[in-house]
């Protein structure tokens, strides 16, 4: 599958590949994390989230990974489809109120 | 479909004019955020309401106000607008306070001429 190891902006894989979307957040007293995935025109869409007593978290095709450590957020997208063709932000919530949204990455996927 | 529901959905106004956009959260939730995304600064939150009550601040500028009414819609107001207020501000909903999944309306595209 395609990964990325830093934030990059861009991420272009195949059909079926998996695909690894990175992020790193900013501050060690977030809690609650998010991945959402936003289409041309519409709002960010919920995937999943995750909360700082776990470090993975599993959903349909998406696993969150989350290393405290080093401050490391990944989504995993299992078995890429053209319709996961988006762009995907990471957010933290660091006192269980606003969402601090990281720089999105525009995943596009190929048939 | 989120279940929050933002209108207009866009809006085009010039300099110096005042706006008001409006959000209905998902049925059932009480707290409202509202966010303005540009392409220069990304998502960027701005105000949160829950049951009525200002709950927490961002980035909000003073020209820019919100409240959330008794029946738990928000309306958020923009005056004396400039070029740079030009962006898509998203509402968003979430059952209680926080550390929940947020769910986003689709936008309100705000346009100054």
């Amino acid at each position: 599958g395609e990964s990325v190891g830093l934030h990059l902006p861009t991420l272009s894989v195949q059909e079926g590949d998996n695909s690894i979307i990175n992020c790193a957040y900013s501050n060690s007293a977030s809690d609650y994390f998010i991945w959402y995935k936003q289409e041309s025109g519409k709002g960010p869409q919920f995937i999943i989230d995750i909360r700082s007593n776990m470090d993975k978290r599993q959903g349909q095709r998406v696993t969150v990974l989350l290393n405290k450590t080093v401050k490391h957020l990944s989504l995993q997208i299992a078995a890429t489809q053209p319709g996961d063709s988006a762009v995907y932000f990471c957010a933290e919530s660091p006192a269980g109120t606003a969402l601090i949204f990281g720089k999105g990455t525009t995943l596009s996927v190929s048939s | 479909d989120s279940g929050v529901t933002q209108t207009p959905k866009h809006l085009i106004t010039a300099t110096g004019q005042r706006v008001t956009l409006r959000c209905s959260p998902r049925s059932g939730d009480l707290s409202v955020y509202w966010y303005q995304q540009s392409l220069d600064q990304g998502l960027q939150f701005l105000i949160q309401y829950y049951n009525g009550e200002e709950r927490a601040k961002g980035n909000i500028l003073e020209r820019f106000s919100a409240q959330q009414f008794p029946d738990l819609h928000s309306e958020l107001n923009l005056s004396s607008l400039e070029l740079g207020d030009s962006a898509l501000y998203f509402c968003a909903s979430s059952v209680g306070r926080g550390n929940q999944p947020q769910h986003f309306g689709d936008g309100t595209r705000l346009s100054i001429l």
